[in-house]
């Protein structure tokens, strides 16, 4: 069964350090995409980016950086210089082919972390 | 109007009462979804609906009852819940199709609380 683990339940930094968010998932899989989300304290939760299981390239996008490493299983998150707006909880996701044939897309979340920037 | 809607976005309801929640998404997606948020826990995937097509009922309690009545539109219909059904409900939606992938987009959910 596929399962993400997120072992930092809480992080705090002082704004401007760096902050790295571990995502580790187990599949069986060979094609799967990972996800993060971000859920402010309103409670949406807002999508950040998805990557598929055949691109291990980082991607970077601001003051965000993802490194994927299929061999670890890991796909962890850095925050660089953060600020109070990345206060929020961020949530890892994993997607598997075909778990549902009527169609739709199931997502297997991490308990996800809760990251406290203060000033 | 911004990609999901909810409402209400607050609701307190007793175990005898009978309510519904609402979400609506402007994103032309096909597939939309409900979502249990508990306190300490993952995300619960409660429903999936594909066109209108109901595709995945993840062992959810009668009480809890789904209708989807067009794509765009999604409902989650409560009847004699139990306050251990407390909790934020989260709606969202996504391109879908069978083998899909796509990125679910969130509403800001509907905090549920069941005197």
């Amino acid at each position: 069964a596929q399962k993400v683990t997120q072992a930092q339940t809480e992080i705090s930094v002082v704004e401007k350090e760096d902050v790295t968010l571990d995502c580790v998932y187990e599949t069986r899989d060979t094609t799967y995409y990972l996800f993060w989300y971000k859920q402010p304290p309103s409670g949406e939760l807002v999508f950040l980016i998805r990557r598929n299981s055949f691109d291990e390239q980082n991607e970077i996008s601001g003051r965000y950086s993802w490194n994927f490493q299929k061999s670890t299983s890991s796909f962890n998150f850095t925050i660089t210089a953060s600020q109070v707006v990345d206060s929020a909880v961020y949530f890892c996701a994993l997607s598997e082919r075909g778990k549902l044939t009527g169609g739709g897309n199931k997502l297997t979340f991490g308990t996800g972390t809760q990251l406290k920037v203060e000033l | 109007e911004t990609g999901v809607t909810q409402t209400p976005r607050h609701l307190v309801m007793g175990m005898t009462n009978k309510k519904s929640l609402k979400c609506e998404q402007h994103l032309g997606h096909n597939a939309m979804y409900w979502y249990k948020q508990s306190a300490k826990k993952p995300l619960e995937l409660m429903f999936v609906y594909n066109f209108k097509e109901q595709t995945e009922n993840n062992s959810v309690p009668s009480r809890f009852s789904p209708e989807c009545p067009n794509s765009s539109h999604l409902f989650l219909h409560l009847h004699t819940l139990q306050p251990e059904d407390s909790a934020l409900y989260l709606c969202a939606s996504s391109q879908g199709g069978r083998g899909a992938y796509n990125e679910q987009f969130f509403g800001p959910g509907t905090r549920l609380t069941v005197l």
